[in-house]
């Protein structure tokens, strides 16, 4: 069946330092991929998508890679901030805008001052 | 900036009673849903909608579980008979197209 796994459920990363967080997923039928951050009491917030026409996306501080051979998608952040510290979960979607995204059991980071 | 809000923030119940938990969406969006999270574990998905109507549904979304978007802004969950196992962060988000935004959540919790 569908499933969306992480690599590493805690990372620690000295502030100011880049942060890899990876995701492994098994549907080679998704078409879409999103990155929330959920800090501790709040809901998840949207950093990044990608779509899977796609290898690589940037944005401010962050970049998704997408390698669809392995099935693989990871989230760069650059130059860590205290900010940063949360639990990352990556997701799985189809290309309509109305499915289900299937999310990942998440990476805690943390950023030591 | 545009955000999904839901109220109340924390809802406590006793086991068996009727719960509504209600969202108002970003506003030209089309798509809703709602998910949970069970404490320390993944986001789940539960239910979306589209055009007045359940789009698709999880296996947790059983008979006891209903939507509804009564009015223009506001769609809501409704849990019929609360059990134990319903304690959870329930989670409203929208999207426009693919981009979902997410609320800040519900804590539910039955005793």
């Amino acid at each position: 069946g569908e499933s969306v796994g992480l690599h590493l459920p805690t990372l620690s990363v000295q502030e100011g330092d880049n942060s890899i967080i990876n995701c492994a997923y098994s549907n080679s039928a998704s078409d879409y991929f999103i990155w929330y951050k959920q800090e501790s009491g709040k809901g998840p917030q949207f950093i990044i998508d990608i779509r899977s026409n796609m290898d690589k996306r940037q944005g401010q501080r962050v970049t998704v890679l997408l390698n669809k051979t392995v099935k693989h998608l990871s989230l760069q952040i650059a130059a860590t901030q205290p900010g940063d510290s949360a639990v990352y979960f990556c997701a799985e979607g189809g290309n309509f805008g109305n499915e289900k995204l299937t999310f990942g059991t998440g990476t805690r980071l943390t950023i030591i001052p | 900036e545009p955000e999904v809000t839901q109220t109340p923030s924390h809802q406590v119940t006793q086991m068996g009673q009727e719960v509504i938990l209600r969202c108002v969406p970003i506003s030209n969006h089309l798509y809703f849903y709602w998910y949970r999270q069970i404490l320390g574990q993944k986001v789940e998905f539960l239910v979306s909608f589209y055009n007045n109507e359940i789009s698709e549904k999880s296996e947790i979304f059983d008979d006891q579980f209903s939507v509804e978007r009564p009015d223009g802004s506001n769609f809501t969950l409704k849990i019929r008979s609360t059990k134990l196992e319903d304690s959870a962060m329930y989670f409203c988000a929208s999207s426009e197209e693919l981009r979902a935004f997410f609320g800040q959540g519900t804590r539910l919790t039955v005793v």
